[in-house]
């Protein structure tokens, strides 16, 4: 069974403050995803990634993917009140068999 | 363009009781994913589904049942309710199968079971 871990679990900062959070498996996936998801709604994708080694940038957002594609990471800079919310990563092998980490709840302070 | 939409909801359900729910995929979408989340978890993978046939099944008992029609819209089933089905249940589509797939989820349907 493939599972993902994500780290930290919990995380609150003020704003303009830098953070990273991981997504980590002791398995191999075809591509990965991380998605943001506000209370009661479905996620968003905010990115996937597909190469081992990949980095992506959006505005303040930097993903990048493990060597290895067993791992990845995203990291935000100076963040606001607006990026609060909860962080998912998701593996898949060739689009099936989506699995989820459990997930990074971010908390911006003003 | 539209995005996936799930219908109802939010629904209240008593134990035992069966539930249904809907998903209809982005326009162009072939495949159709099932989860269920409980609240602070991620998401759980129960169905995929592509071309009107299962590609995929996670670990759940076999209450769980689902469809998926020719114009690629998708059921969700729950028999016998339980105190712990009681969930955000999310629906996914994607184009296509493949190394580049990504999904794109609705608003989710809020089950509650009393």
């Amino acid at each position: 069974t493939q599972l993902l871990e994500q780290s930290p679990q919990f995380l609150s900062i003020q704003e303009g403050e830098n953070l990273t959070v991981y997504c980590n498996s002791s398995s191999v996936f075809s591509s990965l995803q991380w998605y943001r998801q506000e209370p009661g709604e479905g996620p968003v994708l905010l990115v996937t990634v597909v190469t081992g080694g990949e980095v992506k940038k959006l505005k303040r957002l930097t993903f990048q993917f493990g060597d290895a594609r067993k791992d990845s990471s995203l990291h935000i800079t100076a963040a606001q009140p607006g990026d609060t919310g909860l962080y998912l990563c998701a593996g898949s092998n060739y689009g099936q068999n989506f699995v989820f980490g459990p997930g990074t709840r971010l908390s911006v302070l003003p | 363009d539209a995005g996936v939409t799930q219908s109802p909801t939010h629904l209240i359900k008593t134990r035992g009781q069966h539930v249904t729910l809907r998903c209809s995929p982005i326009s162009g979408h072939k495949s159709v994913s099932w989860y269920q989340q409980v609240l602070g978890q991620g998401p759980q993978f129960i169905f995929q589904y592509y071309e009107k046939e299962e590609r995929g099944r996670g670990n759940f008992p076999d209450r769980f049942s689902a469809r998926q029609f020719p114009n690629y819209s998708s059921e969700l089933n729950v028999n016998a309710l339980l105190l712990g089905d009681s969930a955000l249940y999310l629906c996914a589509s994607s184009i296509q199968l493949g190394p580049r797939n990504e999904q794109f989820f609705g608003p989710g349907t809020r089950l509650t079971v009393l």
